[in-house]
């Protein structure tokens, strides 16, 4: 599965949206990109995936650009409950791809 | 629908002691994974199962980790004997299926002292 690079941190005041980039220049064709968050205390959550086309759901859209090469995870407005780690993951979507692989995500503050 | 349940919440033991952590996955999901968290890190894949058989295990330490799933439902994950480094979180999650959404529990934290 191809890698993905991410920030380490960023910041975010409450009510403003948060756009979390992603990195997988390396990304092929038949993988799509997942999104999952980790509130302190608790396990990953799923948020998102997508191919190539943008994705939308109750929590965040999902961006990713034409070449596929990079993403960006949208919390349209962000609020204290999303301080988290958010973990961008390439992978390949059928029953014989690899289990989810994590990398150290991008932990993101929420402040008010 | 019930998450996946995890016990117990918390534990503390001794290095060379043994130690159990219980999964019940989400009813009728196939998959279930076992994964291991150390503070200030992503979590790493210990073993994968689909029902009762294992898919990948190539991360588990095998000379003390072990792990099973019996009837394709409830899984263990046991240490023994546990080193000092096997203090960190441990995660089960279940999914439908490999490619869809991962179900994750809360976690089983280990202190080995």
């Amino acid at each position: 599965d191809a890698k993905t690079t991410q920030p380490p941190s960023m910041d975010c005041a409450e009510g403003r949206a948060a756009n979390l980039p992603c990195n997988h220049s390396t990304i092929s064709g038949n993988e799509y990109v997942y999104w999952y968050r980790q509130i302190h205390s608790q396990g990953p959550q799923y948020i998102i995936h997508g191919l190539k086309n943008n994705e939308t759901n109750e929590m965040a859209s999902l961006i990713i650009t034409e070449d596929r090469k990079s993403s960006t995870l949208i919390l349209p407005h962000a609020t204290l409950r999303d301080t988290a780690v958010y973990y961008c993951i390439v992978r390949v979507a059928n029953q014989a791809g690899t289990a989810l692989i994590f990398g150290k995500g991008t932990t993101l503050s929420v402040s008010s | 629908e019930a998450g996946v349940a995890q016990s117990p919440r918390y534990k503390i033991i001794e290095k060379r002691q043994s130690v159990a952590f219980w999964c019940n996955p989400i009813s009728g999901h196939a998959t279930l994974y076992w994964y291991q968290q150390i503070l200030g890190q992503g979590p790493k894949l210990l073993i994968q199962f689909q029902n009762n058989g294992v898919v990948d295990d190539s991360q588990l330490p095998k000379d003390r980790f072990s792990a099973e799933r019996l009837k394709g439902v409830d899984s263990t994950l046991k240490i023994q004997p546990a080193k000092l480094e096997d203090s960190a979180v441990y995660l089960c999650a279940s999914s439908l299926a490999n490619h869809l959404g991962y179900t994750f529990g809360s976690g089983t934290r280990l202190t080995v002292v």
